[in-house]
């Protein structure tokens, strides 16, 4: 079965430093790709980044980066240059077929990362 | 214009009573679906709509009942609603692929009372 596992609950950073949060899954589906998003406080879901199980290269969006390592099944948030406003919940996802047709995507239980002055 | 929009925003209710969420995109995406976001922040998929066809149905009560009316639309009605109801609904739309990133309603709060 697909899944996702985001091992942080929590995590603080230090306005303008970098910060990781991480990510791994699990499937046996060759072909599969891997989201975040943001939801912060005020509730709505942000797309961040997206990264294809082929690409050879890590997808990066400004300050956010994807450290994607497919041996390892792990497909890391980078944010650089933390921002009082990175504040938010962030959430792993990943989309794959179904054998029974159509595109499923799944989550992680989330990432509360707050970032201090 | 919103890209993704449900109505309402937010929702309280009697235990018992009947409910219904609306969605509409204008992305022309060909997928909808719905997504239950419980009080711990976990995002689980219910529904999923292509073209109009019914193609994911979790396991989700039978009290919940997905309509599309066209590929624009999927209205989610909840009948004889129970306090575990509680949550935050999103719709959503993308295209077809699992390269498709998925576009969010703005969420629809329910509270059972």
């Amino acid at each position: 079965a697909q899944k996702i596992t985001q091992t942080q609950p929590g995590m603080f950073v230090q306005e303008k430093e970098a910060v990781t949060l991480d990510c791994t899954y699990d499937t046996s589906d060759p072909s599969y790709g891997l989201f975040w998003y943001k939801q912060p406080s005020s509730g709505e879901m942000i797309f961040l980044i997206y990264q294809g199980s082929y690409d050879q290269q890590n997808a990066t969006e400004g300050r956010y980066s994807l450290n994607f390592q497919k041996a390892r099944k792990s497909a890391n948030l980078v944010i650089s240059a933390s921002q009082l406003g990175d504040s938010a919940m962030y959430f792993c996802a990943m989309r794959e077929v179904r054998n029974t047709g159509g595109f499923k995507t799944i989550f992680g239980a989330g990432t509360r990362l707050f970032v201090k002055a | 214009d919103t890209a993704v929009s449900q109505t309402p925003k937010y929702l309280v209710t009697q235990m018992g009573n009947d409910k219904s969420i609306k969605c509409e995109q204008n992305l022309g995406h060909d997928t909808m679906y719905w997504y239950k976001q419980d009080s711990k922040k976990f995002l689980k998929i219910m529904f999923s709509y292509n073209n109009k066809e019914l193609i994911i149905n979790e396991t989700v009560p039978n009290r919940f009942s997905p309509k599309s009316p066209d590929k624009a639309h999927l209205n989610l009605h909840i009948n004889s609603l129970e306090l575990g109801d509680s949550a935050v609904y999103f719709c959503a739309s993308s295209r077809t692929g699992e390269n498709e990133k998925l576009f969010f309603g703005s969420g629809t709060q329910l509270s059972v009372l």
